[in-house]
């Protein structure tokens, strides 16, 4: 089962931030939260991801709580073409397969961007 | 780099047929992996691979095969189609390391949309 809590669905104007929470409360002390979005059934694509400190990239920001039980990505100012969803994911390490990974994805968010 | 390709983009099987989903990656990635994508369901990983000769298991991996001859390629092969396998399917890559706190980013390809009739 996904780790990860997110709302289905989320609007935002164009030109304004997007934060996009998610919930993983059940979080573990090595394990990372990553974002992924997809738009319009294409491949997901990666956005960031962070393990106790903020993050920031080109594309957004990662805020993660001091409890590490929820983390917010922003997106600072969202055009048309952040339409997409976006997953929220952590990550387990699968021990008995050596050092391998897997990820674990929920249903994401559903972003609408509108003009 | 084309990145990450899948073949077909589009593809209908009636019940029992077998069928090989081609994936190819020019970046020289160690680890690719194959997942599924059903509607009201997230990504499921089906099958992995952390290097050419190596596979492993994901979720949900009854029904197909993979293998890694090549650090290229990693095929997914449907054995006896059934209409649960209709899906859309794509194939990552990233590279891989054996550091537990490190993580690569995954480039997935543009999927495969399969209905199983």
């Amino acid at each position: 089962d996904a780790k990860t809590t997110q709302p289905p669905s989320m609007d935002c104007a164009e030109g304004r931030a997007a934060n996009l929470p998610c919930n993983h409360s059940t979080i573990s002390g090595n394990e990372y939260v990553y974002w992924y979005r997809q738009i319009h059934s294409q491949g997901p694509q990666y956005i960031i991801h962070g393990l106790k400190n903020n993050e920031t990239n080109e594309m957004a920001s990662l805020i993660i709580t001091e409890d590490r039980k929820s983390s917010t990505l922003i997106l600072p100012h969202a055009t048309l073409r952040d339409t997409a969803v976006y997953y929220c994911i952590v990550r387990v390490t699968d021990f008995n397969a050596g050092n391998n990974r897997k990820l674990i994805w929920g249903l994401g968010t559903s972003l609408a961007v509108n003009p | 780099n084309a990145g990450v390709t899948q073949t077909p983009k589009f593809q209908v099987l009636k019940t029992g047929q077998s069928m090989t989903l081609q994936c190819a990656q020019d970046m020289n990635h160690e680890y690719m992996s194959w997942y599924r994508q059903d509607p009201g369901m997230g990504l499921r990983l089906i099958h992995y691979s952390v290097g050419a000769g190596i596979t492993d298991q994901g979720e949900v991996p009854n029904g197909y095969n993979v293998s890694r001859s090549t650090t290229e390629d990693f095929p997914l092969r449907l054995l006896s189609a059934a209409p649960s396998q209709t899906s859309v399917y794509f194939c990552a890559s990233s590279y891989s390391t054996l550091d537990l706190k490190s993580y690569n980013e995954q480039f997935f390809g543009p999927g495969t949309r399969l209905t199983v009739l």
